[in-house]
């Protein structure tokens, strides 16, 4: 059972243009949801996160979305660039877990064409 | 700079054969943790630790198991290799257990398991 979704395998944006990568949840007890991005032959890295009590937030060209009443986040990138190209992961913690909780999606592919 | 090391990069076994994949972080952190990653699918935890001497399971440990002599090394030992154990390794670690919510959790590049 996926606690964690992201429904789209793969993205393709020009350069230049949004890139809008979506995740969905079905547990409520999730409380930080965060986004690791993943270049191929390399281990993921942390990317950007948001807390429950926030619906926003911002680093530079990404944002972070939270729907909480719709379980979904969604993370923006503004504008995008071809060093984007790699594979995002959303992932989501709840309180009564340590970082051994962690639960991950399965990525999305995103390409990012010049 | 080393930050968290995983060897052997790839690796072919053939079924029942037994393997060590090695993990060092020069970050002395207390928190490690081996995932997998299968095939157009999420990172699943198969153990962690949170010292020297500490080990527990994590959501898919059956046919694996792990030691933490030392802060530094985190090795994962495969028995009787399977098929069904062809993946990509990740070895991260953190100094914290809150990384599931701070984001400092740090990856290895990952290791290429081949189980014929």
């Amino acid at each position: 059972d996926q606690q964690v979704k992201q429904n789209s395998p793969s993205l393709s944006v020009q350069e230049g243009r949004i890139s809008i990568l979506n995740c969905d949840y079905t547990n409520s007890m999730f409380d930080y949801f965060l986004w690791y991005k993943k270049y191929p032959a390399e281990g993921p890295t942390f990317l950007i996160s948001i807390s429950s009590i926030k619906d926003k937030n911002e680093d530079g060209r990404f944002t972070v979305f939270l729907n909480k009443s719709a379980k979904h986040l969604s993370l923006h990138i503004v504008p995008s660039q071809p060093g984007d190209s790699a594979v995002y992961f959303c992932a989501a913690s709840a309180p009564q877990g340590g970082s051994e909780k962690l639960v991950f999606g399965k990525g999305t592919k995103l390409t990012v064409n010049p | 700079n080393a930050g968290v090391t995983q060897t052997p990069k790839f690796r072919i076994l053939k079924i029942g054969q037994s393997m060590t994949l090695q993990c060092t972080q020069d970050m002395n952190h207390n928190y490690m943790y081996w995932y997998r990653q299968d095939p157009g699918m999420g990172l699943k935890l198969i153990y962690y630790s949170v010292g020297a001497g500490i080990t527990d399971k994590g959501e898919v440990p059956n046919g694996y198991n792990v030691s933490r002599s030392t802060t530094e090394d985190f090795p994962l030992r495969l028995e009787l290799a399977a098929p069904s154990q062809t993946s990509v390794y990740f070895c991260a670690s953190s100094y914290s257990i809150m990384a599931g919510r701070t984001g400092e959790l740090f990856f290895g590049e990952g290791s290429r398991l081949t189980v014929l």
